[in-house]
């Protein structure tokens, strides 16, 4: 079964780091681009980064640009998301999906985790 | 940076047809994808590259993208249908990802 499975989600201070990883399993990783994404309660989806297969061509959302980092080891099989300067405003259910291999326009989003909470709350 | 807009709500009696709107300035020269997410659940990919369907997704669920709009049509709705669904584009101009607010359909 194709699956993506977060971790690393919790409650963390303002100014605190989280390092969010995600599983991959049913597929190889390394022939798909990937992306982070993230929904705060109530709210609607917000990209947040993407990574190329080989991991050497990475794009930010403004938002987190300069705060988070996008990483991949594909002998492991996993995605990483490190989140650094935390703000109350990441409090989000924080998603990792798969870019469809056929999408000819390209970035779509296929395959999705479950998703892993972040609380950031003094 | 690129921006979609999405009606806040549509709703459709049982049977009858929803359509969801997504505009953004010359869409239709986009590739469009929709959502659907359910409560609780993580979104599942239902239309890519404007009509486009992946497997397991029902015909019921259909697209269309030209000019300065993209449309999610949903005909013969069903209960289990109702959702927030959302339309995304890939903004090649900054290789951003982008996302429109989200449309809940109510099912009647």
């Amino acid at each position: 079964e194709v699956q993506l499975v977060e971790t690393g989600g919790g409650m963390e201070q303002p100014g605190g780091s989280l390092r969010l990883t995600c599983a991959a399993s049913g597929f190889i990783l390394s022939v798909y681009e990937m992306s982070w994404l993230r929904q705060s309660p109530g709210k609607g989806l917000e990209w947040l980064a993407y990574i190329s297969t080989a991991g050497n061509t990475i794009y930010y959302a403004d938002s987190v640009k300069g705060r988070f980092t996008i990483s991949r080891d594909n002998a492991k099989n996993s995605l990483y998301l490190q989140m650094s300067g935390l703000r109350a405003e990441d409090t989000a259910i924080y998603y990792c999906a798969r870019e469809s291999s056929s999408s000819l326009g390209g970035a779509a989003f296929d395959v999705w985790g479950r998703g892993t909470m972040v609380s950031v709350s003094s | 940076s690129y921006v979609l807009t999405q009606p806040p709500s549509v709703s459709a009696a049982p049977g009858k047809t929803a359509r969801i709107t997504c505009g953004g300035d010359n869409i239709g020269s986009k590739s469009v994808h929709w959502y659907q997410q359910k409560p609780g659940q993580a979104p599942v990919l239902v239309v890519y590259d404007d009509s486009d369907r992946p497997s397991g997704i029902p015909e019921r669920f259909s697209g269309s993208n030209s000019g300065d709009t993209a449309t999610l049509t949903i005909s013969s709705v069903e209960a289990g249908d109702e959702a927030d669904y959302y339309c995304q584009v890939w903004d090649r101009s900054d290789e951003h990802r982008v996302f429109g607010g989200g449309t809940k359909v109510t099912v009647l």
